[in-house]
């Protein structure tokens, strides 16, 4: 299937300070890159997404960046805090609207840490 | 209350024991998946259904199975279960991909 590569598994920052992590894919058909959050013990969150026909979106204090000549996308957390603390992870779908919509690639994770 | 519903939350089984894991949503989605998560290598899914009676592999379908009998219910059947397959199991609902709801998750161990 495709490969996802996210860095850095783990992300230590002190409180308002920012994160950002990075997904790397290969596949040129991938077009939609959703980012999950998954608290300790407990389900994954869908947090914020973005088609491949935009490079950028913003809710607050989260962010997501696309590069599709780079093959990369990130994740910005501005202004953290504790309760950003989890474990984050992107994902990618290859030819959304065609054959494989359903199938969703998850990168490794990022354990993220704030300390107050 | 929108939800996804798993169901056992903990199962112990022995090698080769046949088992079911339940999937229920209530919020009349067509699109459900399966996932399992190790350590390390984050989430990968298992099978996904586009609508009743539509299913489709994911990454790692090898030794489990799936129905889409009805729009609510997904289960995921692991017909000669293995110690490779000790896991915690979460299914997903959504309108679409991605997944909005992920239901609370099996942890399950193969003996």
């Amino acid at each position: 299937g495709e490969n996802v590569e996210q860095h850095p598994s783990t992300l230590s920052v002190q409180e308002g300070d920012s994160a950002v992590i990075k997904c790397t894919y290969s596949d040129s058909a991938s077009n939609y890159f959703p980012w999950y959050k998954q608290e300790l013990g407990k389900r994954p969150q869908l947090i914020i997404d973005i088609r491949s026909n935009v490079g950028e979106k913003k809710d607050q204090r989260i962010a997501v960046t696309l590069n599709k000549t780079a093959k990369h996308f990130s994740l910005h957390i501005t202004e953290t805090q504790p309760e950003d603390s989890a474990v984050y992870f992107c994902a990618l779908i290859r030819n959304a609207g065609g054959t494989s919509y359903g199938k969703l690639t998850f990168g490794q994770g990022t354990i993220l840490t704030v300390h107050p | 209350e929108a939800q996804v519903t798993q169901n056992p939350r903990y199962l112990i089984t022995v090698t080769g024991k046949k088992l079911t894991v339940t999937c229920s949503q209530n919020m009349n989605h067509e699109y459900m998946s399966w996932y399992r998560q190790d350590p390390g290598l984050g989430l990968r899914q298992i099978y996904y259904s586009m609508n009743v009676e539509v299913t489709d592999k994911g990454d790692v379908p090898e030794g489990y199975k799936v129905s889409r009998k009805e729009k609510r219910n997904f289960p995921l059947i692991l017909e000669s279960p293995s110690p490779n397959q000790t896991s915690l199991y979460f299914c997903a609902s959504s309108l679409g991909p991605p997944e909005a709801f992920f239901g609370q998750g099996t942890r399950l161990t193969v003996v």
